[in-house]
């Protein structure tokens, strides 16, 4: 049973540019959450997909957008890349499995490493 | 406001010895907290996971606590070892059905032989 897997592992971009980055939930799991953790800080919240709709937002910019698949999976798109955006970008996911997970328990992807130039 | 605060911010430790992790958060209501370990560069993997009708929970050398009434947990790392070098973070669930995780900053362990 595959875990949360995240692509691309490392990601090298410049300014102005977009990128989009892939995250396939854990098996079973029907929701995802995306999160931005920059160096020696905690993960931020960008947003969550359910259902293949938006649900909760963090603060962050409409240059982040995202979208679910009807096979859970889930992009996350960044645009007009800034050097600010450089981080570890989280991706979790979260559902009921056999009727025995709690809806709230996340787990998280090894993440994608995105630096900006 | 709901805050989860860790601390401390960063610590070192030997080989072999224990130490104890806090997290204080004023998430209310709240359905579960967990503790996670980070790994540099890595995602988070789950340690515990505790409801706020449970007061203990271990995995391992790891041991969690939890006062719902002072809303305060803690971390314990037994016999610590080089692998346990990584930043542990604490998370609070908002209430079922809220879907709102609030995450502390974390505190970055470095065991050294």
């Amino acid at each position: 049973d595959a875990g949360v897997t995240q692509s691309p592992t490392h990601l090298i971009k410049t300014r102005g540019q977009q990128v989009t980055l892939r995250c396939s939930p854990k098996s079973g799991h029907d929701t995802v959450s995306w999160y931005q953790q920059a160096l020696g800080q905690g993960p931020q919240f960008i947003f969550q997909y359910y259902e293949e709709e938006e649900r909760q937002r963090g603060n962050f910019p409409d240059r982040f957008s995202g979208h679910q698949f009807p096979n859970y999976s889930s992009e996350l798109n960044v645009n007009a890349l800034l050097l600010g955006d450089s981080a570890l970008y989280l991706c979790a996911s979260s559902g009921v499995v056999e009727g025995r997970e709690a809806k709230n328990i996340q787990y998280f992807g090894a993440g994608t490493r995105l630096s900006v130039l | 406001k709901n805050q989860v605060e860790q601390s401390p911010q960063s610590l070192i430790i030997l080989e072999g010895k224990n130490c104890t992790l806090q997290c204080n958060y004023t998430v209310s209501p709240f359905s579960n907290l967990r503790w996670y370990k980070q790994d540099t560069g890595r995602g988070p993997v789950s340690l515990t996971i505790m409801t706020f009708s449970e007061n203990t929970k271990s995995n391992g050398r790891y041991t969690a606590t939890l006062d719902a009434d002072t809303k305060q947990s803690s971390l314990h790392i037994t016999a610590s070892q080089l692998s346990d070098s990584a930043s542990y973070i604490c998370v609070v669930s908002g209430p079922s059905g809220t879907y709102k995780y609030i995450f502390g900053t974390g505190t970055r362990l470095k065991v050294l032989a």
